[in-house]
């Protein structure tokens, strides 16, 4: 079973340039989830997707953020402009139970963005 | 705020030695724990996911416990070889609520 793929895994950008992020999730997987990982902290979740519905996105920072679903299948994160404090590792995981709070998460190797 | 605690912040420990952490939870509202391994350069990977407290759970030579009254989970590795070297997460879910929040992790270096 091929698993969660992002792309593309490093990108090195000048701030005030845009960036995005491409995820394919496991097939069959409806449940989405786009993390963010500073150096030296754990992931936090940015948005979660439900088919091709944004159930949770409060921790989205909505004025350089943007995320889609199209189709419910494959996701795409964006920013812009980025920031210098936009250098972290974005995680992409998907799911294919009913409960988010014990379905196994599986996770992408993600993208490691850096802002210069 | 809720506040998941993972210690100690890194281990290194000698090829065939046994060890454990610990993650800390809120101890109120507890739904479920997960722990995930994490090497560099390759994707996190789910271990367990426990929600019961007392739950004991294993995976080889890894097993991990739970105890939600007093809100924290035991990591333990027996015979540690170097492909155990990994950042290791635990993610608490509070209940009322669907999202994960993890803790900054254990990273562990096994030398041969």
């Amino acid at each position: 079973e091929a698993g969660v793929v992002q792309s593309p895994r490093y990108k090195i950008i000048e701030k005030k340039q845009p960036v995005a992020f491409w995820c394919n999730p496991i097939s069959g997987h409806n449940t989405l989830y786009w993390y963010l990982q500073n150096l030296g902290q754990g992931p936090e979740l940015l948005i979660r997707y439900e088919n091709e519905e944004a159930v949770d996105d409060s921790q989205l920072p909505k004025d350089r953020f943007s995320a889609e679903r199209l189709k419910g299948v494959d996701s795409t994160l964006k920013i812009q402009p980025a920031e210098l404090g936009d250098s972290a590792v974005y995680l992409c995981a998907s799911s294919g139970g009913t409960s988010g709070r014990t379905d196994t998460q599986y996770f992408g190797p993600g993208t490691r963005l850096t802002v210069l | 705020i809720l506040n998941v605690e993972q210690s100690p912040q890194s281990l290194h420990v000698q090829e065939g030695d046994s060890t454990n952490f610990t993650c800390s939870f809120p101890s109120s509202n507890f739904y479920a724990l997960h722990w995930y391994r994490w090497e560099t350069a390759k994707s996190p990977e789910a271990l367990f996911v426990m929600t019961l407290n007392g739950d004991e759970k294993k995976k080889g030579r890894i097993s991990a416990t739970l105890n939600t009254k007093e809100g924290y989970s035991y990591l333990y590795i027996k015979g540690s070889q170097p492909e155990d070297s990994a950042t290791y997460l635990c993610a608490f879910v509070q209940g009322g609520s669907e999202k994960l929040v993890f803790g900054k992790g254990t990273k562990l270096t096994v030398n041969p």
